[in-house]
């Protein structure tokens, strides 16, 4: 069973952009989240999403979104990057419904904002 | 605000040592309490969970103990080989879904 794919893997982008990263979850798993790493800050939760609605949403600004489509990929978008969203962004995908158990997450996409 | 303080934030420990990892919570609505270990370049995958209604598990080489009454919770790595250097996070998550980390410790288990 192949795990959570996220694309790319690594990009580069300017102060002002806008970057949209793109998660595919296990298969038969209908909820998606994301979360963001740095060193200061460690892992903080973004949003999650549920059968394309969105279940919760962390203490991000406005320019941090999101969706899931209808098959469970999901995309977030940042936009009007700024230099401290330099991060590595992960996705995690459970079954879903109304489980609290195991998030399994991809490599992540490792964003740099020049 | 942290809602999981994890401490501390890096350990050495001698290949068959013992490593121990603290967290302490604050939200008593917190219902799971996953530890995740994360290897460098690659994402957190769970190790081990707990639920609130027993106060420890073992899985392998690896406990959690878990103190309701003391809102704390931690790891205890039996037996350390090289291969468990990674960095390890407690979290804990309720109702609502999502996880609250703790900031992290780095384990280097020296051969």
């Amino acid at each position: 069973k192949a795990g959570v794919t996220q694309t790319p893997r690594y990009l580069i982008k300017t102060r002002g952009q806008q970057v949209t990263l793109s998660c595919s979850p296990i298969s038969g798993h209908r909820s998606v989240s994301w979360y963001q790493q740095t060193p200061g800050q460690g892992l903080q939760f973004l949003f999650e999403y549920f059968s394309e609605t969105q279940r919760n949403k962390g203490n991000f600004p406005g320019r941090f979104s999101g969706r899931q489509f209808s098959n469970s990929r999901s995309e977030m978008n940042v936009s009007t990057l700024e230099l401290g969203d330099s991060a590595l962004y992960l996705c995690a995908s459970r079954p879903g419904g109304g489980d609290t158990g195991e998030l399994f997450f991809g490599e992540g996409s490792r964003l740099t904002v020049l | 605000q942290q809602q999981v303080k994890q401490s501390p934030q890096s350990l050495i420990v001698q290949k068959g040592g013992i490593s121990i990892i603290n967290c302490a919570y604050e939200n008593t609505a917190f219902d799971y309490f996953p530890w995740y270990q994360q290897f460098p370049g690659k994402g957190p995958a769970l190790l081990i969970a707990i639920r609130p209604d027993v106060s420890e598990k073992k899985e392998g080489r690896f406990t959690i103990s878990f103190n309701k009454s003391a809102k704390q919770f931690s790891l205890h790595i039996m037996d350390s080989q090289p291969g468990d250097s990674a960095t390890y996070f407690c979290a804990a998550s309720m109702y609502d879904y999502k996880l609250s980390f703790g900031a992290g410790t780095t384990v280097t288990v020296r051969a």
